[in-house]
């Protein structure tokens, strides 16, 4: 059974400060690897998704690489913003179409 | 494109009354689609899946006679909580399949909270 970690559960940043935010998972057959924004109460925002055979993804200050061999993904938030606080959550899908998530981490960014 | 909602956005029933919650994608067609649940602080579990015109497929744990799922359509996919007790208080969010570039990528509704008194 896939399982998918997140570390850090939570993290709290001044303003400007680059985020580093860890994915690992436990089966490396993944078909793709999606990082997700949250809102408290509100749905998921899809930020970067990244198939097999790539190496990193990015999207303006949003930066994801993925090692499939060593199971773990990274994103990097650049010059973060009190806007980027949220709930970060990465997913992997297997060959079935599922997505299994890790439980997120909680950023906080402090004016 | 590719917007999912969902119908209510929250919910407040009295236990031992069915809820029924909707998904909808809106601009596009999807021929399956997933339930998830998420409590409070936790990730997203995947409850079952759900194919237009078939049986949903439910993940180990949980009770497909509890939680009714119907996918009638290519654009609808409903989801009934049964004799809802307070244990099934929780964040239910839909997501829809959609093929983007030659593979398929899921969209996600914004959710319906859920909370049984």
């Amino acid at each position: 059974k896939q399982e998918v970690t997140q570390i850090p559960a939570a993290l709290s940043v001044p303003e400007g400060e680059n985020l580093v935010l860890n994915c690992s998972f436990t089966d490396s057959a993944i078909y793709n690897l999606q990082w997700f924004r949250q809102d408290p109460g509100k749905g998921l925002t899809s930020l970067l998704l990244i198939q097999s055979s790539q190496r990193e993804q990015t999207s303006g200050r949003l930066n994801a690489s993925l090692d499939k061999s060593s199971g773990r993904s990274t994103l990097y938030i650049a010059a973060s913003q009190p806007g980027d606080s949220a709930t970060y959550l990465c997913a992997v899908r297997l060959n079935d179409y599922k997505l299994s998530f890790g439980a997120g981490t909680t950023v906080t960014v402090r004016a | 494109g590719a917007v999912v909602s969902q119908h209510p956005s929250w919910v407040i029933c009295k236990s031992g009354t069915s809820v029924k919650i909707e998904c909808r994608s809106l601009d596009f067609q999807a021929t399956t689609m997933f339930w998830y649940r998420q409590f409070p602080k936790q990730s997203l579990m995947l409850m079952a899946t759900s194919n237009e015109g078939s049986k949903a497929t439910y993940e180990q744990g949980v009770e497909k006679d509890k939680f009714l799922i119907n996918h009638a359509s290519l654009t609808l996919s409903t989801l009934t909580v049964t004799s809802a007790h307070p244990e099934d208080s929780s964040f239910y969010i839909c997501s829809a399949r959609q093929p983007v570039w030659g593979y398929n990528e899921q969209f996600f509704g914004p959710g319906t909270r859920l909370t049984v008194l």
